[in-house]
């Protein structure tokens, strides 16, 4: 089983601000990483498929970059409805995935 | 839009059957381009994929599930259905329905997501 692990735990960003979050697999997936958004009480939202491609609808502001076992998100200017938990999932290897997310809290 | 909704009881007694069904709106479950799959999330904790069914019956399950689920699917309904036995209180958590779709090698991510059921397994 590849064993993702996200970093950090909690990140305090202050809105307008840069966030930067990590997700290292524990062996190489090549592109097969997607990313989630969680608020309380949400389903996951997917975000980013193929490690950069975003998905339908989502802003201009989440990025995705990475490949084989280190990849980050990155929120450009964080809105306050961006204040949420993240999620990395691979789908390179069977069981799919997910790392234990990664809380976007205001500072 | 597609649209998916998990359905079943709340509560489960330790060592009895957790059944959960999912229905699915706004589109049809037999198209060949998706998986439907099965996720849960324990209260306060991370994901976990429990498994996930092709239209055609073909299955995929969680190693560390599979000795206790089964997932079956009933097309004339638009629904796909997970059984989880001899459940713990381990087995508490929000479940949650998903489409899976196939990128150029596999069946890859989750979109849409059901809203999630919780369950909680007490006696």
């Amino acid at each position: 089983e590849i064993v993702m692990t996200q970093s950090p735990a909690t990140l305090s960003v202050s809105p307008g601000e840069r966030a930067t979050l990590s997700c290292r697999a524990s062996q190489g997936v090549s592109s097969d990483l997607a990313w989630y958004q969680q608020k309380p009480g949400q389903a996951p939202r997917l975000l980013i498929y193929g490690a950069s491609t975003r998905a339908t609808g989502i802003p201009a502001r989440f990025g995705g970059s990475g490949s084989g076992t280190e990849f980050t998100l990155t929120i450009s200017s964080l809105q306050s409805e961006d204040f949420a938990v993240y999620y990395c999932q691979q789908y390179n290897n069977w069981p799919r995935t997910f790392g234990q997310g990664t809380k976007v809290e205001i500072k | 839009q597609l649209q998916l909704q998990e359905s079943g009881p709340g509560l489960v007694k330790p060592s009895e059957t957790l059944s959960l069904t999912c229905t699915v709106s706004g589109g049809s479950i037999s198209s060949s381009s998706y998986y439907w799959g099965w996720i849960r999330q324990p209260p306060g904790k991370g994901l976990e994929w429990i498994g996930s069914i092709y239209y055609s019956g073909s299955t995929y399950y969680n190693p560390s599930l599979k000795s206790r689920v089964t997932i079956s699917v009933d097309t004339s309904k638009n629904q796909f259905s997970l059984k989880l036995s001899s459940v713990t209180a381990a087995d508490t958590a929000v479940y949650y329905c998903a489409r899976q779709v196939y990128d150029s090698k596999s069946w890859a991510w989750f979109d849409p997501w059901g809203q999630g059921t919780l369950v909680t397994v007490s006696s």
